[in-house]
């Protein structure tokens, strides 16, 4: 998992603004997803993606946009319409795609405060 | 769609003794399950893994058991030591792993 970098660690937004979090991976996986967790919770799926130009909503995705232009790549946008962004934000890769599911490593994490 | 139940949600063990986790999942379409780790601030890590096809695997102290006829798997840690005291996260994922779905997670203390 030390091929996934997120970056800022930190992350301050005024109400009212979109930000948007940095998830990249060089460890040539197809499969990128995105996590919220909150204080003392566990992992809610954002969106994910299985390939290039291609991604889906998961449980929470409004409030929420992301894209995938590149293999390494799955930014995260979070814009105003989420009411409640505070939160732990994890991003996470998995190497294959096939009939077994396969291990997700994660990134770092950036923590996200709204003031 | 798959749900995941995990007990308990917290457990507490004196240092050397065993902790069991359990979890249920919903979908017998299933056939891959992860238990990570994680520390305080930190991102989850994966300790340990079983599919399918496997009862049973064992990595030193930790191991996982699945039973796939009532659709439950477990984590098994034996001579817990301090640094064990984490927060732990099973997971369940069927073919493809379109349907990755994490339980609520357990807080292990170890006390010394």
């Amino acid at each position: 998992d030390g091929g996934i970098t997120q970056s800022p660690k930190y992350l301050f937004r005024k109400e009212g603004q979109n930000v948007t979090l940095s998830c990249e991976q060089n460890l040539n996986h197809d499969a990128m997803y995105w996590y919220r967790q909150d204080p003392g919770q566990g992992l809610r799926l954002i969106y994910y993606s299985q390939i290039v130009n291609d991604f889906q909503k998961g449980d929470i995705a409004e409030g929420y946009s992301v894209s995938r232009e590149k293999k390494e790549s799955f930014p995260l946008t979070v814009t105003s319409a989420q009411k409640n962004p505070t939160a732990f934000y994890l991003c996470a890769s998995s190497p294959r795609l096939g009939l077994f599911a396969d291990t997700q490593y994660f990134g770092p994490g950036t923590r996200l405060t709204v003031l | 769609g798959e749900n995941v139940e995990q007990h308990p949600s917290t457990l507490s063990v004196q240092e050397g003794d065993s902790a069991v986790i359990k979890c249920t999942y919903s979908d017998s379409a299933s056939n891959y399950f992860p238990w990570y780790k994680q520390e305080l601030g930190k991102r989850p890590q994966l300790i340990i893994d079983i599919r399918s096809n496997v009862g049973e695997k064992k990595d030193q102290r930790i191991a996982v058991t699945l039973n796939k006829t009532a659709k439950h798997f477990s984590l098994h840690i034996t001579e817990t030591q301090p640094e064990d005291s984490a927060v732990y996260f099973c997971a369940a994922s069927n073919a493809y792993g379109q349907n990755f779905v994490f339980g609520p997670g357990t807080r292990l203390s170890v006390l010394p």
